[in-house]
Parts: C-alpha cells; structure tokens; sequence
C-alpha cells in the first residue's frame, strides 16, 4: 500500500543535542509537509516542500531546518531541541496544487522527548 | 485570513448513539476546500472527506455523514450509531489556494469518546 513512513516513532534526545526525524513516501507526491503538534492541539505547519522548493512558515523558528534529497524523502533536523520542542512531528505529503486543494496524507509521527 | 472554529472541545456518548461534530470556518475566499481528519490515539491523521465551495451536496459514507451549508458556513459532521472505535480527534480544516500555495488551517480539534 502506498503511504507515509516516519521512523523513529519515537525518539528521546538530550537538551541541546542535534537530533533528525525522517519521513519517507511511496505515493510519489511533489509536496511534502513537515507539522509539529503538542498536546490537546492542532498540528502547526513547520514547512513544506513543493517539489525542491522549500518554504519556511514566518513563525518557525530557526532552530528547525528542513532537507529533501529526492521526491521520496524529507528530513526535519532541531538544531538545538529545547524542552519546549518536546511535541509529535508529523509528516504528511499532497499532489501538487493547480488550482485544486488536494488532501494531504500523514505519516503515523514521532514523538520527540526532550531531557 | 483563514479561521476554523470547532466550538466542542470534548463529546461523551454511549455507544450506538449519534453524534455530530460542529465546525465554523471564516474565508473571504469564493474558491475553497473543506476537510476532515480524524487522529486516534496512534496519533496518525486519517484523512476523511474534502469538500470544495462550489459542491454543496451533503455526502454520506456507511456511519459518516457531512452537512455543508455555506449561508450558515459549516461543514458538520454526523457519526451514526456511534462505536468504541470511532473515539479520536476530529479535526476539521479549510484550505485555500493563493501564493503560499495550499496550507491547510485546522481548528482546535473535537475529542470524541464513545463509551461501550
């Protein structure tokens, strides 16, 4: 079945300590989104991909950078995690948009702790 | 700018019995998109049903139904015969398409529990 694969599922890393979440997609989608979403909220959008066209939401911080070597693949490195980055990433991807708004599909996330 | 309101924050309900999730959004746009997602507790978004401005038509899928009224701009939706297995979060979204491309705006989120 075509999906979107997020591993680790669950990741725990040091405050300060460099860490990456990586999603992968077999749906051969053009956009892919990176979102973070903490307790008893809705998700955030970070960034996304469009293509090899990246776009950084206004509010996100530096802290959090984004890479996508191929169409299949897409990676969310935290520079420097705080404890206030403790929260699920999620990733998710849709079709390309030409003046339709296609559903996006997610990935099932990975939950960050933050020591 | 874009807003989705989901007045219900938490909903309780016995098993078989229907219950229906608000959702309110704000657009100045003519040309948008209606979605629902639903987040069990694995955490994954289920993608449910999309909706576009123009399709006023309500839908229904076996238990799930969905009432899309513009004058009233909302889009609900009905669980029928509710069970254990539908309690998540219900997520409705609105996206528009403009330079930024096709960001989804989510509101706050319905958490469902069905009791047996």
């Amino acid at each position: 079945d075509a999906m979107v694969i997020q591993n680790p599922r669950y990741q725990v890393t040091q405050f300060g300590k460099p860490v990456t979440l990586s999603c992968s997609q077999t749906l051969n989608h053009n956009v892919m989104y990176w979102y973070q979403q903490k307790s008893s909220q809705a998700p955030k959008l970070l960034f996304h991909y469009y293509d090899k066209d990246f776009n950084n939401e206004a509010d996100t911080p530096d802290n959090f950078q984004s890479r996508r070597p191929n169409t299949s693949f897409c990676f969310l490195d935290i520079r420097s995690p705080g404890l206030g980055d403790a929260a699920m990433y999620l990733c998710a991807t849709s079709r390309e948009w030409t003046g339709v708004s296609y559903e996006q599909y997610f990935g099932p996330g990975t939950r960050l702790t933050v020591t | 700018a874009q807003k989705v309101t989901q007045a219900q924050t938490e909903i309780s309900v016995v098993e078989k019995e229907d219950v229906t999730l608000d959702c309110v959004y704000e657009t100045r746009d003519t040309t948008y998109y209606l979605f629902w997602y639903k987040q069990p507790p694995s955490g994954e978004l289920v993608f449910l049903i999309r909706r576009n401005s123009f399709d006023e038509q309500n839908e229904i899928s076996g238990r799930y139904s969905w009432n899309f009224q513009k004058s009233t701009s909302s889009f609900n939706f009905t669980i029928t015969a509710s069970q254990v297995v539908d309690s998540a979060v219900y997520f409705c979204a609105l996206s528009v398409i403009n330079n930024a491309g096709n960001m989804l705006t989510f509101g706050g989120g319905t958490r469902l529990m069905v009791k047996p």
